[in-house]
Formats: C-alpha cells, sequence, structure tokens
C-alpha cells in the first residue's frame, strides 16, 4: 500500500530534550516536506527536499533541522524542544511527475513542557 | 514571500446548497493552486487543483476557478452533503525552479453542512 508514514504520532516531552520525528514514503517520490499545523494559522512550511541531498527552508524553519540521506526518508530534528514547537506535525511527499500533489502522513503530535 | 488569504474562516450551509470559499495571493508567479481536505483527526488530501495556465477546472460537485489578473482561485462546491463538512485549505505554489515546491497554505475554512 503507497503511504507516507510518520512516528511517533504522540510525543509529550520536556523543553531541551532533543527529539527526531521520522518519515519515511514507499512511493519513491522525490519531493518531501514537513508542515506543522496551529489553529487559526493553518499549514505552514518548515522545510521541503526536491531530492537526496537537497534540503530548502520553508516559512518556518526557525528551530528546526533535516537531512535527506535516502530518499525514502526524511527526519525532522528538534535540537532544543521550546514549548512554542508544541504543534501537529505533518510531512508529504510528491512525484514531481506526479502533478505536484502532496501524500501527507497521519500527523505527530508534539507537546513541549 | 507568498501570502495566501483565504475566507471565509467558517462556513455553514443547508445540504443541497452550494458553497465557496476564496483565496488570494500576493506573488504573480505562483502557478499551482490546490485544494486539501482535512476531516477531523484526519490528514490533509487534495480534491481537486489548478494550474495557471486553465481558468477552471471541474470533477464532479466541485469546481475551482482561477483569476490571474486579479490573483484570486475559488473553490465551488455544489449539492453539498453532510460528508463535505470538513476543514478546507487552499494554497500556493511555483512549481519550478530553485524554490519551486514551496507551498503556502491559507488558514482553512470549516465548512459545515447541515442536513
Amino acid at each position: 500500500e503507497a503511504q507516507v508514514t510518520q512516528n511517533p504520532r504522540y510525543l509529550i516531552t520536556v523543553t531541551g530534550k532533543k527529539l527526531t520525528v521520522t518519515c519515511s514514503q514507499n512511493m519513491n517520490h522525490e519531493y518531501m516536506s514537513w508542515y506543522r499545523q496551529d489553529p487559526g494559522l493553518g499549514l505552514r512550511q518548515i522545510y521541503y527536499s526536491m531530492n537526496v541531498e537537497a534540503t530548502d527552508k520553508g516559512d518556518v524553519p526557525e528551530g528546526y533541522k533535516v537531512s535527506r540521506k535516502e530518499k525514502r526518508n526524511f527526519p525532522l530534528i528538534l535540537e532544543s524542544p521550546s514549548p512554542n514547537q508544541t504543534s501537529l506535525y505533518f510531512c508529504a511527499s510528491s512525484s514531481h511527475r506526479g502533478g505536484y500533489e502532496q501524500y501527507f502522513g497521519p500527523g505527530t503530535r508534539l507537546t513541549v513542557t | 514571500g507568498e501570502n495566501v488569504e483565504q475566507h471565509p474562516s467558517t462556513l455553514s450551509v443547508q445540504e443541497g446548497d452550494s458553497a465557496v470559499i476564496k483565496c488570494t495571493y500576493s506573488d504573480s508567479a505562483s502557478n499551482y493552486f490546490p485544494w486539501y481536505k482535512q476531516e477531523l483527526g484526519k490528514r490533509p488530501q487534495l480534491i481537486i487543483d489548478i494550474r495557471s495556465n486553465v481558468g477552471e477546472k471541474k470533477d464532479q460537485r466541485i469546481a475551482v476557478t482561477l483569476n490571474k489578473t486579479a490573483k484570486h482561485f475559488s473553490l465551488h462546491i455544489t449539492e453539498t452533503q453532510p460528508e463535505d463538512s470538513a476543514v478546507y485549505f487552499c494554497a500556493a505554489s511555483k512549481g519550478s525552479g530553485r524554490r519551486g515546491n514551496q507551498f503556502y497554505f491559507g488558514t482553512g475554512t470549516s465548512l459545515t453542512v447541515i442536513p
């Protein structure tokens, strides 16, 4: 089954404790992206990647890191999480040949206390 | 960067009526405009999209119109049904070049279809 997976789905952590949210897709998509969703603000792009070893900042990259060492994986790293990073995070992927439709993962609910 | 504004933020319609959601964008270089539907607790899913070389696109009860001159695009849902109740997001992207595939989303419209 073609899908985008994220882990963990739920995470409660404390300020300053490094964490990684994993994202994987099995559709051989070149493009992958991370978004955060906050009430009243919609979806805001954090980082995106056009291909392996090619990443770019989105609209709200501060406090986040990403890497794209393999085509299927695009982890989101929070080196020192803060309470303002409490949010719902979505990973997405698309094929350039697919006309840019993005397939979203199930989301990760992160709470930083 | 791009600025996408979406209106209204909430919309209630009677079942069978039409619903219209409007978005404006600021960057005339944007050329791809998707609409996503997000049901409660679920992930966003693409329902329709349009490119800048097309003025209108239809898919059964859903249509999208694009006015490049005015820099706005709209989602039209006809004969609404209770299962259309969800949050709808518009987005804009420049689909090529170094900055290609950076997406800017609107803030969402919560649509409620009243049976």
